[in-house]
């Protein structure tokens, strides 16, 4: 059964550093790798997607790669701004198109 | 372009009753889940939708049913809520099987 794990469950950074989110996931064969942004109280916002035949995606100061063989998939943040404050989640995606989620970094930018 | 909605945003509700969420998406897109968020356990795929009337179980299915007669709606039903059905729930489209998923807003059901 796949598992996915991200570490550390929580962050806290000065604004201005560059913020590296960790994911790990325990079976290889996955499809894509998705990761998504979670305000407070609020819905979940998709950052990027790795397909699997890629081994990077960029936007913006967004950066994420994706290691299938190891499996993992590291998300990097650069020059972070409070505004990145939030929960961070990554989900690996089957043949079928169902995510199964990480249980996030929470991250906290200081001014 | 509204994208995703559901409805409603909040809902209290007894055990026992029955509860129907509703999601509907504007872009046509094939994919459409269902997941539930709780402490604890995190976001968890309840069922999924392939296609207008193709639909299948998620990783926690029990004590739902879905149904997907036109493909912009994937209403959820809770047939006899209970307490442990109390979360937050997201329906997410998708316009291929590896695709991006967009989510929606949110659910939030109180089950008492």
């Amino acid at each position: 059964k796949q598992e996915v794990t991200q570490i550390p469950a929580a962050l806290s950074v000065p604004e201005g550093e560059n913020l590296v989110l960790n994911c790990s996931f325990t079976d290889s064969a996955i499809y894509n790798l998705q990761w998504f942004r979670q305000d407070p109280g609020k819905g979940l916002t998709s950052l990027l997607l790795i397909q699997s035949s890629q081994r990077e995606q960029t936007s913006g100061r967004l950066n994420a790669s994706l290691d299938k063989s190891s499996g993992r998939s590291t998300l990097y943040i650069a020059a972070s701004q409070p505004g990145d404050s939030a929960t961070y989640l990554c989900a690996v995606i089957d043949s079928w198109g169902k995510l199964q989620f990480g249980a996030g970094t929470q991250v906290v930018v200081t001014p | 372009d509204a994208g995703i909605t559901q409805s409603p945003r909040y809902k209290i509700t007894e055990t026992g009753r029955q509860v129907t969420l509703m999601c509907h998406q504007t872009w046509s897109h094939s994919y459409m889940f269902w997941y539930r968020q709780d402490l604890g356990h995190g976001l968890r795929l309840i069922y999924y939708s392939a296609a207008a009337d193709i639909t299948d179980k998620g990783e926690v299915p029990d004590g739902y049913v879905v149904s997907r007669s036109k493909t912009e709606n994937f209403p959820l039903t809770l047939e006899s809520a209970t307490r442990s059905q109390t979360s937050v729930y997201f329906c997410a489209s998708s316009d291929s099987s590896g695709g991006t998923q967009y989510f929606g807003p949110g659910t939030r059901l109180l089950v008492l």
